[in-house]
């Protein structure tokens, strides 16, 4: 079935460092993909989504680009700030049935000032 | 406020009790889901129902039983409980219909099975 691999974390950073975090997935179609953030002691909320080959998706400095040639939906940030520590779960959808998304298994973030 | 509100927040409970969760959401969906989320897993989709129906049920042994008695309410029922199944327990909505993407999570009802 579908599925999503992200980097293994946790992840430590230095405010103002460039942040990425790999994702990859595996499936049968042409699904839409997205980022997820869960900030501490809330759900998750949606970040940014792509919903076909070479979309750039975008919010609050973080991006992401569809690569189907590579299977790969990478979160970026240019300088992240102390805000940004949180999990972040790459995901996709499947486009039958209703709107079941597949999680990879999350990397927490972590920045220090 | 969260559109999505779940109760309760944490709950401890022996393997021989009976306990429920509960998920209400404010934002008009017609989609409701539960998550499972353990520690260093990938969240498991356990249940999903589209308009009142189950449309999904993700080979969740049966000591868990979903009840969705509208749009806006859902419920997890537990009864004989295992250890592993400690977990936080996410409830999510989403609008119906065609696959949009975007789910609306509560904050999770934190569970341990002693």
């Amino acid at each position: 079935g579908d599925s999503v691999t992200q980097m293994e974390g946790p992840v430590t950073l230095s405010e103002e460092a460039f942040l990425t975090i790999n994702c990859t997935y595996t499936a049968t179609g042409y699904p839409s993909l997205f980022w997820y953030v869960q900030y501490p002691g809330e759900g998750l909320q949606l970040l940014l989504k792509a919903t076909k080959a070479d979309d750039k998706g975008s919010n609050k400095g973080f991006e992401a680009t569809y690569r189907k040639e590579t299977t790969s939906f990478h979160l970026e940030k240019g300088s992240v700030q102390v805000s940004d520590s949180a999990v972040y779960f790459c995901a996709l959808s499947e486009l039958q049935g209703a709107q079941k998304l597949v999680f990879g298994q999350g990397t927490r973030l972590t920045i220090n000032p | 406020e969260t559109g999505v509100t779940q109760t309760p927040r944490h709950l401890v409970m022996g393997m021989t009790n009976k306990k429920s969760l509960k998920c209400e959401q404010h934002l008009g969906h017609n989609a409701m889901y539960w998550y499972k989320q353990s520690a260093k897993k990938p969240l498991e989709l356990m249940f999903v129902y589209n308009f009142k129906e189950q449309t999904e049920n993700n080979s969740v042994p049966s000591r868990f039983s979903p009840e969705c008695p509208n749009s806006s309410h859902l419920f997890l029922h537990l009864h004989t409980l295992q250890p592993e199944d400690s977990a936080l327990y996410l409830c999510a909505s989403s609008q119906g219909g065609r696959v949009t993407g975007e789910l609306f999570f509560g904050e999770g009802s934190r569970l341990t099975v002693l």
